[in-house]
């Protein structure tokens, strides 16, 4: 079965932290991507990744940057937190960049 | 991507089937239809897709008409957990259309 799962279901940060969110996905997938979900925004793509090590600016990727040392493992770095930042951040993996994409549990993140 | 339309909210007795229809006049040839789902405060869950021939899984049903002008997903014993909002969404698998795009779907309430 189809397994993504995220470090941390709710985190509550301070402006200036360095916050890690971390997700793991179990299916072998090459290609996987980080979103933030706001209301009214709907979903919006932060950054993908297709292959180890390989990483690709999504629409909104300033004040985050990304880590894929390992196929199963992305990681998303908000370098210095902010109060804009906080929102629901959401996982996904897919085998074929263009098709299915499986999401995590997502992270609701709150940086006061 | 083509634009789909979903109405906004849709009510459905814990047992029935419900049936929630989906709009998308401008699909092209090679776009696929994707539902989604998200319950409250958690990830969005993949359901189903096709392309032109009906589809069934374990969790629903997708019937495309014929002129794949639209569809309908068919969840056929409705239960409480299945509360949700609905996401119904168009997607060419080629080129460079990695990223997911979600319009507001429709809340789907299931009652007791």
């Amino acid at each position: 079965d189809v397994k993504v799962t995220q470090s941390s279901r709710y985190l509550v940060k301070r402006t200036g932290e360095k916050v890690f969110l971390e997700c793991v996905q179990d299916m072998d997938h090459e290609n996987m991507f980080w979103y933030r979900q706001d209301p009214g925004l709907g979903l919006r793509l932060i950054y993908f990744s297709y292959d180890v090590k390989m990483k690709e600016k999504g629409d909104i990727p300033e004040g985050y940057s990304v880590s894929r040392e390992k196929k199963e493992r992305f990681s998303l770095i908000l370098e210095s937190a902010s109060t804009n930042q906080t929102s629901m951040y959401l996982c996904a993996s897919s085998l074929v960049l263009q098709e299915t994409q499986y999401f995590g549990p997502g992270t609701r993140l709150l940086v006061l | 991507d083509a634009k789909t339309t979903q109405p906004p909210s849709m009510d459905c007795a814990e047992g029935r089937a419900a049936n929630l229809p989906c709009n998308h006049s401008t699909i092209s040839g090679n776009e696929y239809v994707y539902w989604y789902r998200q319950i409250h405060s958690q990830g969005p869950q993949y359901i189903i897709h096709g392309l032109k021939n009906n589809e069934t899984n374990e969790m629903a049903s997708l019937i495309i008409t014929e002129d794949r002008k639209s569809s309908t997903l068919i969840l056929p014993h409705a239960t409480l957990r299945d509360t949700a909002v609905y996401y119904c969404i168009v997607r060419w698998s080629g080129g460079s259309n990695y990223k997911l795009t979600f319009g507001k779907g429709t809340l789907l309430t299931v009652n007791p």
